[in-house]
């Protein structure tokens, strides 16, 4: 069964550093999500990707944060400097639909540690 | 804005017992929901989902749930719960628009007594 895959799965990273977690959605979807849930907190949504441009992002979501899709299988979550707060897992998710269709697919997540 | 509640954190039920996990949501348009399952070490697994239609929705697992509009609720329920049920469990609602954010609850602890 396709699924959903992210690297790496546990990274430590001191703060201030750049971070870059690795995902690869199912092949044929087309909207790419990055979800995070501290320690002890909810899951929350980051931001939405389709088409190339973010769809829509969340207040956590921001210039420290980017997201690209640099080839045909790769989704990518950039952290330019990270800080404690930033330590989390951090969860990729795709969908072949948009809007009330969306059934989304979450990878196992990338647990970031930041020292 | 939208917004989840998982009243109960923790629950314990015996193996072979039945179960209820409440949800209750705020959201002001007709809610698309979820339940989803985490595993220790696992990443979020779909157990079944509701767009639309019929309020009592099958999902994998033996599982189902009910939409009740009236009360803002979508319970979850197994009539027989088996030790590998033993996970945290997520209630979510998701918009209807572009970016198809899931806001979930806070998740609900489950342990399975044998």
């Amino acid at each position: 069964e396709p699924e959903v895959t992210q690297t790496p799965s546990h990274q430590v990273t001191q703060m201030g550093q750049e971070v870059i977690l690795r995902c690869v959605p199912i092949s044929n979807h087309l909207y790419f999500y990055w979800y995070r849930q501290i320690l002890g907190q909810k899951v929350e949504f980051l931001v939405s990707f389709y088409n190339n441009e973010i769809s829509e992002k969340s207040e956590i979501f921001d210039d420290q944060f980017s997201v690209e899709r640099p080839d045909g299988s790769n989704f990518t979550l950039k952290i330019r400097s990270t800080k404690l707060e930033d330590s989390a897992m951090y969860f990729c998710a795709s969908s072949d639909l948009g809007g009330r269709m969306s059934e989304q697919y979450f990878g196992p997540g990338t647990r970031l540690t930041v020292t | 804005a939208q917004s989840v509640t998982q009243p109960d954190i923790h629950i314990t039920v015996s193996e072979g017992a039945s179960l209820e996990l409440r949800c209750n949501y705020s959201y002001g348009a007709t809610p698309y929901l979820f339940w989803y399952v985490q595993s220790p070490g696992q990443g979020l697994q779909l157990l079944l989902k509701y767009f639309s239609g019929d309020t009592l929705v099958q999902g994998i697992k033996g599982f189902e749930a009910e939409f009740k509009r009236s009360q803002s609720s979508f319970n979850l329920r197994k009539p027989s719960v088996h030790w590998s049920d033993a996970a945290e469990y997520f209630c979510a609602v998701g918009r209807n628009n572009a970016g198809n954010m899931l806001t979930f609850g806070g998740g609900t602890r489950l342990m399975v007594k044998p």
